[in-house]
């Protein structure tokens, strides 16, 4: 069954340290991947995708993931990490049925 | 991006009433429209697809009958929680793709909140 997989619920990292929040996917095919930003209470902000080309993908708010057939994995990465980047992190993959599916989420919290 | 506009944000309703969620696609026409549910601290779950001029095409274990979809127009599609339950209680949100570049993002609503008491 088609399936994305957030394998962390909850990370906290120190304000300035580096991010990596992981995403697996099964699919028959490579999907067209997402990653998107929620805050509390609010809709889904959408911070980069991936269809085909080069495997790092940059985003907005200084996000980057890397694509990796070969893992079937499209981890979002950050450099430094600001406060205000706390939110649920949700992976998301699109296949040829048109029908969007989401991880379960990676809650962030950010020390100061 | 495009925008999808979702109404209301909040509606707080009492047992056994029905709601009307609004979606609306703003700069766009939208022949495919999505509703999902999201429970606290979880993930969204896809309800159904709705498509402009047809039946909606709800997923496994959810009651079309209870959860009433609606896509009258290109701009437009409605959710109707009948009957509502302190159950239904969640957090509903809507998104939408262009149909000129059909496997693209999806453009999301800013959710609505829905209590029932």
């Amino acid at each position: 069954a088609q399936s994305v997989t957030q394998p962390d619920i909850h990370i906290t990292v120190s304000e300035g340290a580096s991010l990596e929040l992981r995403c697996n996917y099964s699919y028959g095919a490579t999907p067209y991947l997402f990653w998107y930003v929620q805050s509390p209470g609010q809709g889904l902000q959408l911070l980069l995708k991936y269809f085909s080309g080069d495997t790092l993908v940059q985003g907005i708010k200084g996000f980057e993931a890397e694509f990796k057939r070969s893992q079937s994995s499209f981890n979002l990465r950050k450099p430094s990490v600001h406060w205000s980047d706390a939110a649920e992190y949700f992976c998301a993959a699109l296949a040829n049925n048109n029908d969007m599916r989401f991880g379960a989420g990676t809650r962030l919290t950010v020390k100061p | 991006g495009a925008v999808v506009s979702q109404h209301p944000s909040r509606v707080i309703c009492k047992s056994g009433t029905s709601v009307k969620i609004e979606c609306r696609s703003l700069d766009f026409q939208a022949t495919t429209m999505f509703w999902y549910r999201q429970f606290p601290k979880q993930s969204l779950m896809l309800m159904a697809t709705s498509n402009e001029g047809s039946k909606a095409t709800y997923e496994q274990g959810v009651e079309k009958d209870k959860f009433l979809i609606n896509h009258a127009s290109l701009t437009l599609s409605t959710l109707t929680v009948t009957s509502a339950h302190p159950e239904d209680s969640s957090f509903y949100i809507c998104s939408a793709r262009s149909p000129v570049s059909p496997n693209t993002e999806a453009f999301f609503g800013q959710g609505t909140r829905l209590t029932v008491v």
